[in-house]
């Protein structure tokens, strides 16, 4: 399976600023996707990276709230824009290395005051 | 639009004893069945998963069976033992998705000593 690293780990930002959370991967990767995930809940998609072309967001996610770039096969940002204490969550990418199996980074934990 | 449903949202055994957790899918196409673990404060990590085209798949103390004229599929431990205490989700995937997994609501194992 690859090896996905996320950046930051965990941060705790003002309401009304924007965090980009960083997801690279050690091998050249089919899908890439985002996920939020609150305590004690199950995994929400956010959207699907998309190399080269614009992110596919999920029914109550939209761009201007959560910016997502995708420059390549091993990376990709995950803005989260005008952020409110609704945000708090973890924030998690995740990747497909040509078959339907994800496997998950480690992981984002953000804390909005 | 396609739905995961997963029983019990939590489930407490003696350890030794065998847990069980199951899953329903609605979307007759569904043809990946993945099963994550996911410890307190870690990603998830899948342990086993399942193709439309088999019924049964084991892997030492964790198997999954797959029943898909009931469009049924369960999570088997046996064993217990008190590393397995953790959060398990199942999914599925369907044939037109595009790698998604939808997701179900997941399930607390607890592992009693």
């Amino acid at each position: 399976s690859a090896v996905i690293s996320q950046k930051p780990s965990r941060d705790i930002c003002q309401r009304g600023t924007s965090l980009t959370i960083q997801c690279q991967v050690d091998s050249q990767v089919t899908m890439m996707f985002w996920y939020r995930q609150q305590p004690g809940q199950s995994l929400t998609l956010i959207a699907t990276a998309n190399q080269g072309s614009e992110a596919t967001y999920e029914s109550g996610f939209v761009i201007d709230k959560f910016p997502i770039s995708r420059p390549n096969l091993t990376f990709s940002t995950l803005t989260v824009s005008n952020m409110s204490p609704e945000d708090s969550s973890i924030y998690l990418c995740s990747v497909a290395t040509g078959e339907e199996t994800q496997y998950f980074g480690p992981g984002t934990r953000l804390l909005v005051l | 639009g396609e739905n995961v449903e997963q029983h019990p949202s939590t489930l407490s055994v003696q350890e030794g004893d065998s847990a069980v957790i199951k899953c329903t899918y609605s979307d007759s196409a569904s043809n990946y069945f993945p099963w994550y673990k996911q410890e307190l404060g870690k990603r998830p990590q899948l342990i086993i998963d399942i193709r439309s085209n088999v019924g049964e798949k084991k892997d030492q103390r964790i198997a999954v069976t797959l029943n898909k004229t009931a469009k049924h599929f369960s999570l088997h431990i046996t064993e217990t033992q008190p590393e397995d205490s953790a959060v398990y989700f199942c999914a599925a995937h369907g044939r037109d998705s595009n790698y998604q997994l939808i997701w179900g609501a997941g399930t607390k194992l607890i592992i009693k000593p």
